[in-house]
């Protein structure tokens, strides 16, 4: 069956650390894959897209690995903040827009 | 930015009436928009798929009759959920991926801000 699972549903990180966040698939072939941003009681904030031909992209703090063979996306975040703390949400592409999401990881940073 | 309203944010219904949900575009043209549910500390789970000017597209499981969407217009698309029973209370978001720049689809999606339904 098709899953995507991230590494663990909470994790606490101390401010200034790095925080990685795993996101596995079994049964997909995604040509992309999408990291979200979700606040409680709010829709998903769009973060960084990394494309199956892609081995890493950058934004700011933020930067995303993607490795198809290992079927496995890692999601940093370096010089965390308590600002970051939110669930992180990876998501699978695998046509035009269709979107399959993660459970998501709760990251708190503590100050 | 993109950005997507939706509104209302909360309702509360009684069991056995209907609720409209409105998704709305709002400095970008959608031709394809999508409605969401995610249950509490569950994931996203794709609905439908909603398109202008044609039928939605019902992923499995999700009945048709009962989530009626209606994408009048390339800036609006409405889910509206008949018959509420409270199995249907659920936290409701839609997206909609703006045309890329070359004319093709971009691939990020912006999501609305949600809607909290509460059938009693």
């Amino acid at each position: 069956s098709q899953k995507i699972e991230q590494n663990s549903e909470a994790l606490n990180i101390q401010e200034g650390k790095t925080a990685t966040l795993t996101c596995n698939y079994t049964n997909y072939s995604p040509a992309y894959l999408q990291w979200y941003r979700q606040d409680p009681g709010r829709g998903p904030v769009f973060l960084l897209l990394i494309r199956e031909n892609e081995k890493e992209k950058r934004k700011e703090r933020l930067k995303v690995t993607f490795d198809t063979t290992l079927k496995q996306s890692l999601f940093h975040i370096t010089a965390s903040q308590p600002a970051d703390s939110a669930t992180y949400l990876c998501a699978l592409g695998t046509g035009a827009n269709n979107l399959f999401f993660g459970t998501g990881t709760r990251l708190t940073v503590i100050p | 930015g993109a950005v997507v309203s939706q509104h209302p944010s909360w309702v509360i219904c009684k069991s056995g009436t209907s609720v409209k949900i409105e998704c709305r575009s709002l400095d970008f043209q959608a031709t394809t928009m999508f409605w969401y549910r995610q249950f509490p500390k569950q994931s996203l789970m794709l609905m439908a798929t909603s398109n202008e000017g044609s039928k939605a597209t019902y992923e499995q499981g999700v009945e048709k009759d009962k989530f009626l969407i209606n994408h009048a217009s390339l800036t609006l698309s409405t889910l509206t959920v008949t018959s509420a029973h409270p199995e249907d209370s659920s936290f409701y978001i839609c997206s909609a991926p703006p045309l890329g720049t070359s004319g093709g689809y971009s691939y990020e999606q912006y999501f609305g801000p949600g809607t909290r339904l509460t059938v009693t």
